[in-house]
């Protein structure tokens, strides 16, 4: 069975500060991870994905996330927060790929300016 | 990249009617979408996989009979709530795969459905 826990449903930052989002998963084999982004009444966009390349992914907006199988987390992290990154961020892991995805229940990112 | 568009962006209907909402793959082909449920402040759960030209297949306590889904050709699918109750108020998001795209899949804008 795969699962997802997003620790913290919100956080909040100050404007250029450092972003930790944290995604911790379950799953009975090899994972495919996902880190989507929603602003309000939107649907979601795909910041990156692990596929099992490498363990550093780098996505858009400077986002980037690293697969520690050690810890089966995927955190997502950015150096320096903007104000356009206050959203809705959830994790989410598949077993096949992006057929079936199932999601964290989501962190809601404040920026302080 | 791929766009998807949902139709309406947001509806408010009375209790026992029916609603349609519609899910369009806008500049490409989609034989699979899905549909997803969001409570308020909740995660996405998966409604059902919506193939084109056969019947979808629901999640486990998904009511088939209450959400219609039907795919009838390669850029639309529709999901029809048939008796809406106000606990079917909800933000609906549907998904097309893009195959092209290595299997990622595209969301919607959501459909805020409001059931008085």
């Amino acid at each position: 069975a795969q699962s997802v826990t997003q620790l913290g449903s919100h956080v909040s930052v100050s404007e250029g500060a450092l972003v930790l989002l944290r995604c911790n998963y379950s799953s009975s084999v090899p994972p495919y991870l996902f880190w989507y982004v929603q602003y309000p009444n939107q649907g979601l966009q795909l910041l990156l994905k692990y596929t099992s390349a490498a363990t550093l992914v780098k996505g858009i907006n400077g986002f980037e996330a690293e697969f520690k199988k050690s810890e089966t987390s995927f955190h997502l992290t950015k150096p320096s927060a903007h104000m356009s990154d206050a959203a809705e961020y959830f994790c989410a892991v598949s077993e096949t790929g992006a057929n079936n995805l199932f999601f964290g229940t989501g962190t809601r990112l404040t920026v302080i300016p | 990249g791929a766009v998807v568009s949902q139709h309406p962006s947001w509806v408010i209907c009375k209790s026992g009617t029916s609603v349609k909402i519609e899910c369009r793959s806008l500049d490409f082909q989609a034989t699979t979408m899905f549909w997803y449920r969001q409570f308020p402040k909740q995660s996405l759960m998966l409604m059902a996989t919506s193939n084109e030209g056969s019947k979808a297949t629901y999640e486990q306590g998904v009511e088939k009979d209450k959400f219609l889904i039907n795919h009838a050709s390669l850029t639309l699918s529709t999901l029809t709530v048939t008796s809406a109750h106000p606990e079917d108020s909800s933000f609906y998001i549907c998904s097309a795969l893009v195959q092209a795209a290595l299997n990622e899949q595209f969301f919607g804008p959501g459909t805020r459905l409001t059931v008085l």
